[in-house]
C-alpha cells in the first residue's frame, strides 16, 4: 500500500526566512504526490502536485517543491515565508490501484512568526 | 462562484439522531468524495462517486450512506448518530483523468 508521512507535526520560522515541509512516501511504482493546505476553519486548497517531467514543481502563493526518486521525499519550500502562510499543510499520494483514492499525510502545522 | 459548496457549515445534535449533510459542485466534474477529519486533523477517505456510481467504500460504518441524486450533488446520511461521528466532513470533486481534488469548506458536526 502506498503512503507518505509528514516526519514533523509543526514547523515555526520567522517571517521573511526560508520554509521548508517535509514529506517522504512510499509508493511501489511511480507515485502521484500533491501537497494541499488548510487554513483555519476552511477546506483544502490545493497547492501543486507532481506527476511526472520536472523534478521542481511550482505550485500557489510561491511555493515549491522538489521530487527526489533516490530519497523519496517531496519536500515542501518557500523562499520566503509571510505570515499569513500560517496554516496546516498536508502530502498526499495517490493510490496505484484506485486512481481516484488520496491518501494523506498527518498533516504540519506550520506558523510564522512576524 | 464558490466551486464545491456544503450545506450545514455546523451541525449540532443529540446521539441518535439522523442526520444529512448535503454537498454540490459547479465545476462540471465527474467524481465527488465524502472525507471525514477527526479532532486530530487526520483525513480519511470514506467515499467516491464517478458519475452516480460508487467507486470508493472505506470501511465506514453502515449508518453512513452516501447518495448521489446526478453529477453535481453527493448528499451523506448519518443514521444513529454517535459521539465518535463528531468531525468535520469534507466534500471534494474531481475530474476523470485530472488528478487535483477540490474541496469543500467542511461541515463540523458535533453529536452530543
Amino acid at each position: 500500500a502506498q503512503s507518505v508521512a509528514q516526519p514533523e507535526d509543526q514547523v515555526n520560522v520567522a517571517e521573511g526566512n526560508p520554509l521548508t515541509v517535509k514529506c517522504t512516501y512510499s509508493v511501489s511504482g511511480n507515485p502521484y504526490l500533491f501537497w494541499y493546505v488548510q487554513y483555519p476553519n476552511r477546506g483544502l486548497q490545493f497547492l501543486l502536485k507532481y506527476i511526472t517531467g520536472d523534478n521542481l514543481v511550482k505550485g500557489s502563493y510561491g511555493f515549491e517543491a522538489e521530487f527526489n526518486k533516490s530519497q523519496t521525499s517531496f519536500h515542501l519550500k518557500k523562499p520566503s515565508a509571510l505570515v499569513s502562510d500560517s496554516a496546516l499543510y498536508f502530502c498526499a499520494v495517490r493510490d496505484v490501484t484506485n486512481d481516484y483514492k488520496l491518501s494523506f499525510g498527518a498533516g504540519t502545522t506550520v506558523t510564522v512568526r512576524a | 462562484d464558490t466551486a464545491v459548496s456544503q450545506t450545514p457549515k455546523y451541525l449540532v445534535t443529540q446521539m441518535g439522531n439522523d442526520k444529512s449533510i448535503k454537498c454540490e459542485q459547479n465545476l462540471g466534474h465527474d467524481t465527488m468524495y465524502w472525507y471525514k477529519q477527526d479532532s486530530k486533523k487526520f483525513l480519511k477517505i470514506m467515499f467516491s462517486y464517478n458519475n452516480k456510481e460508487l467507486i470508493i467504500n472505506e470501511t465506514v460504518p453502515n449508518r453512513f450512506s452516501p447518495k448521489s441524486p446526478d453529477k453535481a450533488h453527493l448528499n451523506l446520511h448519518i443514521n444513529s448518530l454517535e459521539l465518535g461521528d463528531s468531525a468535520v466532513y469534507f466534500c471534494a470533486s474531481s475530474q476523470r483523468g485530472q488528478e487535483t481534488q477540490y474541496f469543500g469548506p467542511g461541515t463540523r458536526l458535533l453529536v452530543l
